[in-house]
């Protein structure tokens, strides 16, 4: 049982457009979710995170907005930059329990040049 | 550099063997997850240890376990290895209070 799903394995962006990452998840106990970027051959690094008390978290060029009603997360990456191509992980954890963080499958985004 | 160290980089081994895979936390954190990803998989979470114990387990193989030393390392024991359990292997600490996870640069098992 896939809870946290990311159902768009790959994405191509021109740079210096804007993009997005969506993310949908099913349990309705998760409270906190996050987003991690990962380069070939290293570990995912914490790129963003947003409480489920918020609707929108702002980081430079990248903002979480965070839809509970739906249960849908979205990143998104204003301006894209080559440098941002990467495969970018949704992540989601319920503060009460057990203190797992679940992971989507991923996007391999590719911003073009 | 995350400050969560993974030995070793790289394992290649023969099906029926048994591995150890080790990660030292973060200085000061106390809890320690495991994750696999497969190709083409997403991050499936194993097992988290907090201070020695285990607190939670995930899709975890019962030819798999784990566990967690006074000096916070973790070892990842993997036996009866089969094709299918050529992966990549993270380790991922996180500290008291603090929501994110670090994560290590991983260990590849290639089982041939």
């Amino acid at each position: 049982d896939q809870q946290v799903k990311q159902n768009s394995p790959s994405l191509s962006v021109q740079e210096g457009r804007i993009s997005i990452l969506n993310c949908d998840y099913t349990n309705s106990m998760f409270d906190y979710f996050l987003w991690y970027k990962k380069y070939p051959a290293e570990g995912p690094t914490f790129l963003i995170s947003i409480s489920s008390i918020k609707d929108k978290n702002e980081d430079g060029r990248f903002t979480v907005f965070l839809n509970k009603s739906a249960k849908h997360l979205s990143l998104h990456i204003v301006p894209s930059q080559p440098g941002d191509s990467a495969v970018y992980f949704c992540a989601a954890r319920a503060t009460s329990g057990t203190y797992k963080y679940i992971f989507g499958t991923g996007t391999r985004l590719k911003v073009l040049a | 550099d995350s400050g969560v160290t993974q030995t070793p980089k790289h394992l290649i081994t023969a099906t029926g063997q048994r591995v150890t895979l080790r990660c030292s936390p973060r200085s000061g954190d106390l809890s320690v997850y495991w994750y696999q990803q497969s190709l083409d998989q997403g991050l499936q979470f194993l097992i988290h240890y907090y201070n020695g114990e285990e607190r939670a387990k995930g899709n975890i193989l019962e030819r798999f376990s784990a566990q967690q030393f006074p000096d916070l390392h973790s070892e990842l024991n993997l036996s009866s290895l089969e094709l299918g359990d050529s992966a990549l292997y993270f380790c991922a600490s996180s500290g008291v209070g603090n929501e994110k996870l670090f994560f290590g640069s991983g260990t590849q098992l290639s089982v041939l």
